[in-house]
């Protein structure tokens, strides 16, 4: 069954450091999203891309964050300058055209130090 | 701003039990709903969804059940396994937005 894939699984940065968090959607899939969970709170919305660009965002998603299609395969977000409060599980989601169920991947956890 | 949140925190059942979540949505214009199963140290996994236009969906052991009149939202799980033990999500989405809005979820426990 094809799955929504995310690398690291674990990253650890330091403060003021650039991150990159890579994912590879559904094959077929059109939209992508980024999500994040902060420990022990409810999973927040952060951007989602269509067509090479993104069609929304988040108050969350500020200047520090951007997301880039590469390739014909991977999804990546990426963070320009971390802060600590950036410490979170970092969900990509991905779903077809016409089709509204997002499937997930299993989360990279970004810890900033 | 309106969310979407949940009755209870914790809900603990016996094996063989039927368990039901349960979720209260307050944008009343949000016509998607979907519920996710959480796992330690997982992504959210796609249990079942369910449009406005309906009222009841069924999938294999759960069901959702969807109250407009009152804007809530249950999954029912039919005799509950250990391995159904996780934390639950319930999420909303409005019209041609994209973006997904969860609740802040449900642990389920399930006893021997």
């Amino acid at each position: 069954e094809p799955e929504v894939t995310q690398t690291p699984s674990h990253q650890v940065t330091q403060m003021g450091q650039e991150v990159i968090l890579r994912c590879v959607p559904i094959s077929n899939h059109l939209y992508f999203y980024w999500y994040r969970q902060i420990l022990g709170q409810k999973v927040e919305f952060l951007v989602s891309f269509y067509n090479n660009e993104i069609s929304e965002k988040s108050e969350i998603f500020d200047d520090q964050f951007s997301v880039e299609r590469p390739d014909g395969s991977n999804f990546t977000l990426k963070i320009r300058s971390t802060k600590l409060e950036d410490s979170a599980m970092y969900f990509c989601a991905s779903s077809g055209q016409g089709i509204d169920t997002q499937y997930f991947g299993p989360g990279t956890r970004l810890t900033v130090l | 701003g309106e969310s979407v949140g949940l009755h209870l925190p914790t809900l603990s059942v016996q094996e063989g039990d039927n368990s039901i979540i349960n979720c209260a949505y307050s944008n009343s214009a949000s016509d998607y709903f979907i519920w996710y199963k959480q796992e330690s140290g997982k992504g959210p996994q796609f249990i079942i969804d369910i449009r406005s236009n309906m009222d009841k969906r069924q999938g294999q052991r759960v069901t959702v059940l969807l109250n407009k009149t009152v804007k809530h939202l249950s999954l029912q799980i039919a005799a509950t396994q250990p391995g159904d033990s996780a934390v639950y999500f319930c999420a909303e989405k409005t019209g041609s937005a994209r973006q997904l809005t969860f609740g802040s979820g449900t642990q389920l426990t399930v006893l021997p």
